[in-house]
């Protein structure tokens, strides 16, 4: 079966550095996305990969790894406002997207 | 305004009636999403539609039903409303199949 798994929850503190993890199984592969979601708002665009390698943009910064069903998202100088939940979703060869349940990250000052 | 919107915000329903969510996109985006989002599940798609008149289900598509006449719009209907169907929609739209997705704000329903 299709599955994307990542931390429900994890603790930082502000201007540190975090790494939220994600593993995937899908059918085929298109890609790896990343959505930042804060609480009672919409999912917005963090990343996609498709190569293996890292993405940096800006704070925020992706890694891919194919081989081993891999990714993480890197956030670095954590501000309060980066509390919300990160979503992490596998495409599929039929470009479907499988979603994780996503993890919520807590930012302590 | 630009962009993706969606109606109601907010929807309260009986069991067994009817209800339709509205969903409007100003992009011309060809690909076009309904999800729901539950506590401790992802979110899951219920149909999906890849241009006017092109839909097709997603993961969980029972109990919903959408059209899709016009590039825009993209509307869900709960055909007779179950307790189960509380959530939270969103629908979402993106330019090609494998691009970045653009969601609403969402419809919380609430079926009692």
């Amino acid at each position: 079966g299709q599955n994307i798994d990542q931390p429900t929850e994890m603790t930082a503190t502000e201007g540190a550095i975090v790494q939220i993890n994600c593993t995937y199984q899908t059918s085929g592969f298109n890609g790896l996305f990343w959505y930042q979601q804060h609480a009672g708002e919409a999912p917005t665009f963090l990343s996609y990969n498709v190569l293996d390698g890292l993405e940096e943009k800006g704070r925020f910064s992706s890694f891919l790894s194919r081989s081993k069903g891999y990714s993480y998202l890197l956030l670095k100088e954590l501000q309060m406002k980066d509390s919300a939940s990160y979503l992490c979703a596998g495409m599929d060869s039929n470009y479907q997207l499988i979603w994780g349940a996503g993890t919520k990250l807590i930012i302590k000052p | 305004d630009a962009g993706i919107t969606q109606s109601p915000r907010y929807k309260i329903t009986e069991t067994g009636r009817q209800v339709t969510l509205m969903c409007h996109q100003t992009w011309s985006h060809s690909y076009m999403f309904w999800y729901r989002q539950d506590l401790g599940h992802g979110l899951r798609l219920i149909y999906y539609s890849a241009a006017a008149d092109i839909t097709d289900k997603g993961e969980v598509p029972d109990g919903y039903v959408v059209s899709r006449s016009k590039t825009e719009n993209f509307p869900l209907t709960l055909e007779s409303a179950t307790r189960s169907q509380t959530s939270v929609y969103f629908c979402a739209s993106s330019e090609r199949e494998n691009t970045e997705a653009f969601f609403g704000q969402g419809t919380r329903l609430t079926v009692v």
